[in-house]
């Protein structure tokens, strides 16, 4: 299976800083259809997982513009240009090219 | 509005049984693919099984391989996980998501699994 390596594990970021988590994955993620099905999921302490990116840049409807996914390949990056208070989670990418999915470690955001 | 809500979870004794479910409403269930996905206390997400939209197809990991059976009822909108022969390492926050191209792009709430004597 995939093996979906996330760096850091924890993040303390200043309110309004910019904050950026690393994920790598042990193969291409491109699918032989041409799309890179790579996600970013946020879970705040004591709810669901909620997804904000897919197909590695593209947003979900609601999420924050300072929220932006990039990358190719098997190299690929979240980022968050202005920290606020409300982005204290764990932040997951996932893989859904390959069966069976799988999920990086997981990055524990907190306020410095 | 799409929604997925899980029941079933508890207190179980190791070597004990259980059967969640996952209630689907507010899309054509019968399309997707579905997934179960397990968080231990302060861990990660990890995918446990998944199974094609006409139940034929059906993927465990490893870890759980044998133990547990995954099903779905398309007439009712209904995921399950049947677990049995739980161990210590099964506790758990049982999640089930929709998959959508690649994706799991909506999740229920989850039901806690705790397996202690």
């Amino acid at each position: 299976e995939v093996v979906m390596t996330q760096s850091p594990l924890s993040l303390p970021v200043t309110l309004g800083q910019p904050a950026s988590i690393s994920c790598r994955s042990s193969q291409s993620l491109v699918h032989s259809g041409g799309n890179t099905y790579l996600n970013w999921f946020q879970q705040r302490p004591g709810q669901s997982p909620r997804r904000l990116i897919y197909e590695v840049s593209k947003r979900d409807s609601g999420v924050p513009d300072r929220f932006s996914g990039s990358g190719s390949g098997t190299d690929f990056t979240l980022k968050i240009s202005r920290v606020e208070a409300e982005d204290v989670a764990a932040y997951y990418c996932m893989q859904g090219t390959h069966w069976p999915y799988t999920f990086g470690q997981g990055t524990k955001l907190e306020i410095k | 509005e799409v929604q997925l809500v899980e029941s079933g979870g508890g207190l179980v004794q190791p070597g004990g049984s259980l059967r969640l479910s996952c209630a689907a409403s507010g899309f054509t269930f019968s399309s997707h693919y579905m997934h179960w996905v397990r968080q231990a206390p302060g861990k990660g997400l990890v995918s446990v099984s998944h199974i094609s939209p006409n139940g034929g197809t059906t993927i465990y990991a490893d870890s759980v391989k044998g133990r547990f059976t995954i099903s779905r009822d398309n007439a009712k909108n209904a995921l399950y996980l049947q677990i049995d022969s739980l161990a210590a390492e099964d506790t758990a926050v049982y999640f089930c998501a929709r998959d959508f191209s690649g994706s799991l792009d909506h999740w229920g709430q989850g039901t806690l699994v705790t397996v202690s004597s």
